[in-house]
Order: C-alpha cells, then structure tokens, then sequence
C-alpha cells in the first residue's frame, strides 16, 4: 500500500523559513517523480513545485520559483520541501503527491498534508 | 499558461440522479494529459480519472470522463451520498510535471 506522510508545517513569521518532509513507503521511491500541491484555506488546489525520479529536474510554479526548494533523498524514500522568504499568501495545507509513469504523469497518490501557517 | 475554467461553481443534485461537470481549457490540450479528481471534506484529493476518459484504480463505472480539445466532462451517473464532494479537473504541461487545476465544482445534495 502507497502511503505518503509530510511533516513540518508550523506557525512561521513572514519572511521566516521551513522545510517540509514527506516520508513514502509501498512503492519504488526512486523511480517515480513526486510533486507538492497547496490548498490555502477554503480554496482549491495550486500546483507547487515537481522533481523528476533522480532528482536531477526540477520545476516550480512561479508564485514560488526562487524562494522554494524541492529536493529528495531517495535512499531515505523521503521528499523535501525547502521554504524561504515566506509569504502570508504561503499559508496553506501542502500536500505531498506521487507522480504516475509517463506518459499520463498524473497524481495518483496523496498524503493527508501539513499545514503552513504564515502570519506575524 | 493554460486556463482550466470548470461550471457551474456549485451544482445540486438529487441522490440517484446525474451530475455532469465541465472543465473548459483556454487552449486545446491533449486528453491524454486531462484528469479529474474528489476531495472530500477533511480529506486529500483522489484521482477518480486519467488520460481524459480512464478509471483510476477502485473508481466505479458510473463516474466517466469525455471530452477533447478545449471541452471536458466528468459524469457521475446514479448519485450516492459518497459522491457529494468538490471536483477538480488539472492538465499537465506536455510531458512535464507541471500542473494546472481548475477553481473546482462542489457537487452538493439537493
């Protein structure tokens, strides 16, 4: 059984930083890509940030390219997500999700989240 | 940037009945990167169909999707009380994952 399971949102002040985990089981961590999606609250999903199965590609939604970080470490099957210069408009629940093979690469497994609360 | 618009924002329908959802593109995108998916109060997202028209694994044959071009549906024939939820529809960017979502439709019960 897939699971996914993210860690660290907490209470941060704007311009602070955080780092997300998401830890997976069930599954050959290496070789899928994995992706972040956020819901800010009462909202619907934005897409975040993707990283390729090595980790060597990487994308970010503009609304986050140049202030977050996604990265892996797949010999500990775990996702990352590095947040600096964070934003009031960060505050949201971020979901870690698992990209399916090409050539559909859609999202075909969720975590439950972790929330991000951005306020001063 | 491709726009997902869905309509209508809330649609009400009787248990037992049919919904269907539109998700509409700003420009033609190919189905084989369209797909939709149901949140659930308190719940993440879940993939109900990929690839425009295919079942995700567990999802029952009265949910299907159609569409091509810039025009899709998500149909839910035969309304139970566990369809009640809100409805995304998102399209990857080529063969990238990057991702766009639609605003979503909340399906409730009338």
């Amino acid at each position: 059984e897939v699971k996914l399971l993210e860690s660290g949102g907490d209470l941060a002040q704007p311009g602070g930083s955080l780092r997300l985990s998401c830890a997976a089981s069930g599954f050959t961590f290496n070789n899928y890509a994995m992706t972040w999606v956020r819901q800010a609250p009462g909202k619907g999903l934005e897409w975040v940030s993707s990283i390729s199965s090595s980790g060597s590609s990487t994308y970010y939604a503009d609304s986050v390219e140049g202030r977050f970080t996604i990265s892996r470490d797949n010999s500990k099957k775990t996702l990352f997500l590095q947040m600096n210069s964070l934003r009031v408009e960060d505050t949201a629940l971020y979901y870690c999700a698992k990209v399916s093979l090409p050539p559909g690469r859609y999202l075909d497994h969720w975590g439950q989240g972790t929330l991000v609360t951005v306020s001063s | 940037e491709i726009v997902l618009t869905q309509s209508p924002g809330t649609l009400s329908v009787s248990p037992g009945e049919r919904a269907t959802l539109s998700c509409r593109a700003s420009q033609s995108i190919t189905s084989s990167y369209l797909a939709w998916y149901q949140q659930k109060p308190g719940q993440a997202p879940r993939l109900l169909i990929y690839g425009g028209s295919n079942r995700a694994t567990g999802i029952p044959d009265r949910f299907s999707g159609s569409g091509t071009g810039t025009d899709f549906t998500l149909t839910i024939s035969r309304l139970g009380p566990e369809d009640f939820a809100v409805y995304y529809c998102q399209q990857q960017y080529g063969g990238s994952p990057r991702y766009t979502f639609g605003q979503g439709t909340k399906l409730e019960m009338k």
